[in-house]
């Protein structure tokens, strides 16, 4: 089943503009990450933040997590036609002996040149 | 360090038939967990190994099994394919140290397996 709901399902901006995707999940997590999917291949984990975090940073990648709304926010900067890709989030159910990640069905991000 | 290798990278199989995807982990990796990618229900956890036992497992019919050795390369298998097994498979390792957090998971290229 689905755990993290990504918004928008696609998003289409210019080279040099900033792209924004938020996630909404459903149970307490203990961490919550992103993932880059680059047309059909293997996901490329771009960052983990954990549950008493709300803010990391990662070169042009900034991501926020807000427990209480149960939501995330990945913010790229300055993007690049290399940017273009799906990208996911992804969480670990909190309290449980689970050991998988929920996906959500990703943000279609494409970038033009 | 090498990246999660999966192999093959494509494979057509006809209804009916089985198959056996292989993964091989990052070295020192002792988890390994597989997902299926279809566009229709997005990704979806299979199963996790580590320490050559099955840990978890997802909501997949019996058909679906894996196994990992005692060098953490896991094998899956799907029996009697289905034309809805028509997907990416990907594979996953991470070293997992604490029962139930998920720690960050390296996945490989996938497999992408057409069933006609």
């Amino acid at each position: 089943s689905q755990q993290g709901e990504e918004d928008p399902q696609a998003l289409s901006i210019q080279e040099g503009e900033n792209a924004t995707m938020n996630c909404s999940y459903k149970t307490s997590i203990n961490n919550l990450q992103w993932y880059r999917q680059n047309s059909g291949r293997g996901l490329v984990h771009l960052i983990l933040i954990r549950s008493n975090e709300r803010e990391k940073h990662s070169g042009r990648l900034r991501v926020t997590l807000d427990t209480s709304k149960k939501s995330s926010s990945l913010l790229i900067t300055a993007s690049r036609a290399a940017d273009t890709a799906s990208y996911f989030c992804a969480t670990d159910e909190a309290g449980g002996s689970q050991g998988n990640l929920i996906f959500g069905k990703g943000t279609k991000l494409s970038v033009k040149p | 360090k090498a990246g999660v290798t999966q192999t093959p990278r494509y494979l057509i199989k006809t209804r009916g038939q089985q198959v056996t995807l292989s993964c091989s982990p990052i070295s020192g990796h002792r988890s390994v967990s597989w997902y299926q990618q279809t566009p229709g229900q997005g990704l979806q956890f299979l199963f996790e190994y580590f320490s050559e036992t099955q840990r978890n497992k997802g909501n997949f019919p019996g058909r679906f099994s894996g196994r990992q050795f005692s060098n953490s390369r896991s094998e899956m298998n799907v029996s009697t394919l289905e034309l809805g097994d028509s997907a990416l498979y990907l594979c996953a390792s991470s070293l997992r140290y604490t029962v139930g957090v998920v720690e960050t998971q390296y996945f490989g290229p996938g497999t992408r397996l057409l069933v006609l």
